[in-house]
């Protein structure tokens, strides 16, 4: 069972700004490791979106923002557009998992 | 443009070991980085399932550690993945990556389908 927890859905109209939060723990956000985000359009493989907090890999929109404080970090969408709609996960470091890498449950986000 | 390709069996028994090789172009593993393996069940999220560094040391799910083995053959560019007794719970696209210095995935290969039924 995954260790951060996203809502399920989110949803927004175009141009519209939706968050996606992900929630953590004392052990692996909270203890200061990075929150990475990916997008994982329907039938594709996921693709990296944030890296480092906050850190847009090259080709990644500037409409794509993160941020992470305490224990959890968000996912930002502004100008929200059809072809964002797709899976989000989050995914971390956690220390009292063996050297786990743990992802998020996943948010499905709908462009209405 | 570093590339990742996923192959082997999309049909195991119960009981039996999947066995999976991921072959990388556009990069030498063994110049560094961790190499992972991540899955997913259909309509369900992402599983991290281990990783493995080019030296050979490796890190696995604690859930999965007692049916994991990942190697890695530097001389063919390639890292597998084997897991032993699977269920039908082991049915899922698995993927494997490029596992980053901070603990993240920036290549992705396509993913691989395995169904476990009789």
């Amino acid at each position: 069972q995954s260790v951060l927890t996203q809502p399920p859905s989110v949803s927004g109209a175009p141009g519209q700004r939706v968050t996606i939060s992900c929630t953590g723990s004392s052990s692996n956000i909270g203890a200061g490791y990075d929150v990475h985000w990916y997008q994982q359009l329907p039938g594709t493989a996921p693709k990296l979106l944030i890296y480092g907090n906050s850190n847009r890999p090259s080709g990644v929109p500037d409409r794509f923002s993160g941020s992470k404080s305490g224990t959890s970090a968000s996912l930002a969408i502004t100008g929200l557009q059809a072809e964002d709609e797709a899976d989000y996960y989050c995914q971390s470091y956690d220390s009292s998992l063996s050297g786990s890498r743990v992802f998020g449950t996943g948010t499905k986000v709908t462009v209405l | 443009q570093v590339q990742l390709q996923e192959s082997g069996p999309g049909l195991v028994k119960p009981s039996e070991t999947l066995s999976l090789t991921c072959t990388v172009s556009g990069y030498s593993i063994s110049s560094g980085y961790y190499w992972g393996w991540i899955r997913q069940p259909p309509g369900k999220g992402l599983e991290w399932i281990g990783s493995i560094y080019h030296s050979g040391s490796t890190y696995y799910n604690p859930s999965l550690k007692s049916r994991v083995t990942i190697s890695v053959d530097t001389s063919k560019n390639q890292f597998s993945l084997k897991l032993s007794s699977v269920t039908a719970a082991d049915t899922a696209v698995y993927y494997c990556a490029r596992d980053q210095v901070l603990h993240y995935f920036d290549y992705w290969g396509q993913g691989t389908l395995v169904t476990v039924s009789s």
